[in-house]
């Protein structure tokens, strides 16, 4: 079975520019989470997805956005670039919503974005 | 809010050495918790988890134990190999999002 995929897996932009990071859950899985890992840092939580709607979301600034779709795939949206946003970002999934019990997270390869 | 200290630096060993990195964590209620492993250029993968106090997660040799007394899931590894070489994360799970800590970089020498 196919696993996490994201695309793309490399990205360039220069300040101020807006990116689209796609993302497709494992077959079956229904939540779909965005994580944002700074180089030498630990992942943090951006957003979760559950059934089209947002079900948690982290200290990010509005410049962050997603959307998830009736397939459960999703986008996250970044407006006005900055040097700041230069990460690997990942995409997880899991089988159910918040609340319906201790799921693991499948994790994508992460799409590594460069901002110039 | 909940939280994971991870010990600070990489870690150097040699092959067949033994393997401990200490995770503690902060938290409300019961979560669970997971060791997570990022081989370089890749994503994270899985590599154990526990859902509650005592529980003991296994996988490929590695081990830990959810200690709720002592707040602490501590990795071990008996005996490490070159391909053990990685970064390792602990995190905290609870509603279906994840709490990670930085991270410690595994090198292990032949």
């Amino acid at each position: 079975d196919a696993g996490v995929t994201q695309s793309p897996t490399h990205l360039i932009k220069t300040r101020g520019q807006h990116v689209t990071l796609r993302c497709s859950p494992i077959s079956g899985h229904k939540s779909v989470s965005w994580y944002q890992q700074v180089l030498g840092q630990g992942p943090q939580f951006i957003f979760q997805y559950y059934e089209k709607e947002e079900r948690g979301r982290g200290n990010f600034p509005d410049r962050f956005s997603a959307r998830q779709f009736p397939n459960y795939s999703s986008e996250l949206n970044v407006n006005a670039l900055l040097l700041g946003d230069s990460a690997l970002y990942l995409c997880a999934s899991t089988p159910r919503g918040p609340g319906q019990g201790a799921d693991t997270q499948y994790f994508g390869p992460g799409t590594r974005l460069t901002v110039l | 809010g909940n939280s994971v200290t991870q010990m600070e630096g990489p870690v150097t060993l040699s092959e067949e050495a033994f393997l401990t990195i200490n995770c503690t964590y902060t938290a409300t209620g019961y979560p669970s918790l997971f060791w997570y492993v990022q081989y370089p250029g890749e994503g994270l993968q899985l590599l154990l988890k526990a859902t509650k106090a005592d529980d003991k997660g296994s996988n490929k040799g590695f081990e830990a134990t959810y200690r709720k007394e002592t707040t602490s899931f501590h990795l071990e590894k008996g005996s490490v190999q070159v391909s053990d070489s990685a970064v390792y994360f602990c995190a905290l799970g609870g509603n279906n999002r994840l709490a990670f800590g930085k991270g410690n970089q595994v090198v292990v020498i032949p």
